[in-house]
């Protein structure tokens, strides 16, 4: 596709559910990160891919957050026993075209969002 | 550590007025990124600009235009003639050396009315 996906678009679970949330990144992008966007806040690093491997996630915020991205390209960010506090955007974006060489700093092109809401 | 401080939480302007949107930024790093985002009501964060540490020359895109200055750290952006599809939230956001995570201000909200 032309740009990020990112679905479900809207996830509502109860406290204590599993959620997984999916992002098929840019064609081609090397580089996908998750960011978390708590109401009327600026987006905060959760975790970054390079290919398949998970180069950083020192932002996730606790054990019960777990990233993959087994094949390099598309990537799923799961949540276990959701809290109220998960409750947020999260968004997805991707960058470094491998076509335009190694340049870790591209601009990041981001999806839509999923909002999650935990009741 | 790097920091984005975005002052202003939220601006009111009347159509045709020009607007400015500070940014400040700290870090210790020599080489770094900074950027500024559009998020619409729909979400998506839009790629407005980027620029490296080594450039401080202004930039001017249409209606827009950023002035980088190193001496006081800041990086502010500046809308001409606003119109009300300018209405947004801005994020100035910034990347340090090879840690290409984003490091977000908080945002300013932008209202342009009729």
């Amino acid at each position: 596709g032309a740009g990020v996906s990112q679905s479900p678009r809207y996830k509502v679970a109860k406290r204590g559910q599993d959620v997984a949330l999916r992002c098929d990144p840019i064609s081609g992008h090397v580089s996908l990160f998750w960011y978390q966007q708590a109401l009327g806040q600026g987006p905060e690093f959760l975790t970054y891919f390079q290919n398949e491997a998970q180069l950083d996630k020192s932002g996730l915020p606790s054990d019960r957050f777990f990233a993959e991205r087994p094949e390099g390209s598309v990537s799923t960010l799961k949540i276990q026993r959701t809290q109220q506090e998960d409750s947020a955007v999260y968004l997805c974006a991707s960058s470094w075209d491998r076509a335009h060489g190694i340049d870790s700093n591209q601009p990041q092109h981001f999806g839509d969002g999923t909002r999650l809401s935990i009741l | 550590a790097q920091k984005v401080t975005q002052a202003q939480t939220e601006i009111s302007v009347v159509e045709k007025e020009d607007v400015t949107l500070d940014c400040v930024y700290e870090t210790r790093d020599t080489t770094y990124y900074l950027f500024w985002y559009k998020q619409p009501p729909s979400g998506e964060l839009v790629f407005l600009i980027r620029r490296n540490s080594f450039d401080e020359q202004n930039e001017i895109s249409g209606r827009y235009s950023w002035n980088f200055q190193k001496s006081t750290s800041s990086f502010n952006f500046t809308i001409t003639a606003s119109q009300v599809v300018d209405s947004a939230v801005y994020f100035c956001a910034l990347t340090t050396g090879t840690a290409s995570k984003l490091t977000f201000g908080t945002g300013t909200r932008l209202q342009v009315t009729l």
